[in-house]
């Protein structure tokens, strides 16, 4: 129950298309969930967080869609760029213990020009 | 600047050796985490410290070990107990534990066994 499903492993996309990544989550205690973006050799960034009491975010190009009923959360890229090949986590986690983040298994997206 | 340093950024450790891989913050956040990435996975909890000289066991916790004597330090051991220990090591602290406090990363520490 405390699993954070997460696809695809792997995404390829050209220069200028949308990129999704798909989350998906059964426990229904969890109440925030951010993505985070990892570059090879580096340690992970936040890159956008929702929480569950809204149904979309959006900070530029990067927007989460969550959907409470499916438990389930997306990524989308828009306007995706080379720079923006890199591996993507979402996670999760409950109440009052930000640091139990529970992360999904990863995408690496390749985004060709 | 301010941030998480993570030391060394490569280690080789023998069959049998502990290792002790160094995290130091300057955020003056209170909350400090391990978390251990293997290939193509997801982060997994080591231990995590809301306040110093405390500390919780993560979901992976057996053959590491912690301390956190100082708010900036909170250094991780890499015991001989622990069978697989090649892995990409993160280090990560935040101002609060309460859900919502964005967690920043360091750079994190490659660990192979020889």
């Amino acid at each position: 129950q405390q699993q954070v499903k997460q696809s695809p492993q792997s995404l390829i996309v050209q220069k200028g298309g949308i990129s999704i990544i798909n989350c998906a989550y059964e426990n229904t205690a969890f109440d925030y969930f951010p993505w985070y973006q990892q570059f090879p050799g580096k340690g992970p960034a936040l890159l956008i967080a929702i929480r569950p009491d809204v149904s979309e975010k959006k900070e530029g190009r990067f927007t989460i869609s969550f959907n409470k009923s499916a438990k389930q959360f997306s990524l989308h890229i828009m306007d995706s760029q080379p720079g923006d090949s890199a591996t993507y986590f979402c996670a999760a986690s409950v109440g009052s213990n930000t640091g139990k983040l529970i992360f999904g298994q990863g995408t690496t997206l390749q985004v060709k020009p | 600047d301010g941030g998480i340093t993570q030391s060394p950024k490569y280690l080789f450790r023998k069959e049998g050796q502990n290792v002790t891989l160094s995290c130091e913050q300057n955020l003056n956040h209170d909350a400090m985490y391990w978390y251990r990435q293997d290939p193509g996975q997801g982060l997994r909890l080591i231990y995590y410290s809301q306040i110093v000289n405390d500390f919780q066991k993560g979901d992976i916790a057996e053959g590491y070990s912690v301390s956190r004597e100082k708010k900036e330090s909170f250094p991780l051991t890499v015991t001989s107990a622990q069978k697989n220990p090649t892995a990409f090591y993160l280090c990560a602290s935040s101002r609060g534990s309460s859900s919502g406090n964005t967690i920043y990363f360091g750079e994190g520490s490659w660990l192979t066994v020889v």
